[in-house]
């Protein structure tokens, strides 16, 4: 069965550059989280929508960091003038209600910025 | 603000032997707990959860967790390890709109 997929699964990235990380939810899922994952840590919340609607970004470590979901399916995860801070494994996590208790992770995307 | 806090970064078991990993909690509602595992290069499985129904939850792989609010915990239990329990493995708390996670125990399961 189709589960979140994330691509690319590993991103090198000099200081400096952007990135956009992919998020593929569960089809009908109308919720979606970002969390980041330094290493050696767990997840740290990043943001949250309700279909197309960014209900909560409170977990953006920056203005640096954009997230959307233009038609409530896939969303992005933008990154701009990367960090070394930033490297760390991105998961997305879609789910069938508003609740997070209803959230099914990917398999994450891995940044490295050298 | 909810919270959870995992005691032990590292636990190491022998084949066979009880598992036991600590997750306390700190909640200023009622919370929804959960336990997860993760295998290198993987993403989150959820183990199981508590949504305040019975007090001892079985999830998959054999492991069970008990959520005793008198002592603020969910600890995480397996009768017998089995190899294939190596990974890491996260305790979390539902937030407002988030899950918020412990920093994790690796568990290592010496033959």
């Amino acid at each position: 069965g189709a589960g979140v997929s994330q691509s690319p699964r590993y991103k090198v990235a000099k200081r400096g550059q952007d990135v956009a990380l992919r998020c593929d939810p569960i089809s009908g899922h109308v919720s979606l989280f970002w969390y980041q994952q330094a290493l050696g840590q767990g997840p740290e919340f990043l943001t949250y929508f309700q279909n197309e609607a960014q209900l909560d970004k409170s977990g953006l470590p920056s203005d640096r960091f954009f997230a959307e979901r233009p038609e409530g399916s896939v969303s992005t995860l933008k990154i701009q003038r990367t960090q070394q801070e930033d490297s760390a494994v991105y998961l997305c996590a879609s789910g069938t209600s508003g609740r997070p208790d209803t959230q099914y992770f990917g398999p994450g995307t891995r940044l490295t910025v050298l | 603000a909810q919270s959870v806090t995992q005691l032990g970064s590292h636990v190491s078991v022998s084949e066979g032997a009880l598992v036991l990993l600590r997750c306390n909690y700190s909640s200023s509602v009622p919370p929804y707990l959960f336990w997860y595992v993760q295998y290198p290069n993987q993403g989150l499985q959820l183990l199981l959860k508590y949504t305040s129904a019975a007090t001892l939850v079985k999830g998959i792989n054999g492991f069970e967790a008990e959520f005793k609010k008198s002592e603020t915990s969910f600890h995480l239990t397996k009768p017998s390890a089995h190899m294939s329990d190596a990974a890491e493995y996260f305790c979390a708390v539902t937030g407002n709109n988030d899950m918020r996670f412990g920093a994790g125990t690796r568990l290592t399961v010496k033959p």
